[in-house]
């Protein structure tokens, strides 16, 4: 089946330090992929949706300059969390939605922990 | 916001069938219901989809009302491995980038 690829599947950083999360379609092309958050025991919630070759849509609320979104190809889309602070601490998911799709569903990367200190 | 209510949590014996309800009264005619879970600390997995029509596979049984309006998840014999969250959603399949919205889900705990 359809394999999605995040790393690094976990991450700790200082205080106002920057980090990027790198989601990957191993076996297909991804036109479009969405980066969600997760807090602990809470559902995840969307963040953006990131297409190839254009700019990132932003859920209302996510700050588009904080969470800097890049979908330079079919196959890769990094996130970055810039001037991170511990409230940005959370679990990160991506997942790829396949070009030409037949039946729809998406797949999500394994997901990546972020600990800011 | 999410288009589905799903119950917060449940439990099922070990062996036995868990039947996991959802309700999508709003649900377009061109919308899929999908299932996916989540195991902690991993990604969500897709178990199974349907427009209108029951479905099955490996994993899973999906039963939909005639009127669409809910649904209900089966996984013929539970096991230990089967305690995650699970979510239902519904999105319209086919071109686009329609996103996936998830509500609450249902933690189900499978009990030895």
């Amino acid at each position: 089946g359809a394999v999605v690829s995040q790393h690094p599947s976990w991450v700790i950083c200082k205080s106002g330090t920057s980090v990027k999360i790198e989601c990957r379609s191993l076996d297909f092309q991804a036109t479009t992929m969405f980066w969600y958050r997760q807090f602990p025991k809470q559902s995840l919630m969307l963040m953006a949706t990131s297409n190839e070759g254009s700019k990132a849509t932003y859920e209302q609320g996510v700050e588009k300059d904080k969470f800097l979104i890049n979908h330079a190809s079919l196959t890769l889309s990094t996130l970055t969390v810039t001037s991170a602070h511990p409230e940005d601490s959370s679990f990160y998911i991506c997942s790829a939605d396949r070009a030409m799709r037949e039946t729809g569903e998406l797949f999500f990367g394994e997901g990546s922990r972020l600990t800011v200190l | 916001d999410a288009k589905t209510t799903q119950p917060t949590s449940m439990d099922c014996a070990e062996g036995r069938a868990a039947n996991l309800p959802c309700n999508h009264s709003t649900i377009s005619g061109n919308e899929y219901v999908y299932w996916y879970r989540q195991i902690h600390s991993q990604g969500p997995q897709y178990i199974i989809h349907g427009l209108k029509n029951n479905e099955t596979n490996e994993m899973a049984s999906l039963i939909i009302t005639e009127d669409r309006k809910s649904s209900t998840l089966i996984l013929p014999h539970a096991t230990l491995r089967d305690t995650a969250v699970y979510y239902c959603i519904v999105r319209v399949a086919g071109w686009g980038n329609e996103k996936l919205t998830f509500g609450t889900g249902t933690r189900l705990t499978i009990i030895p």
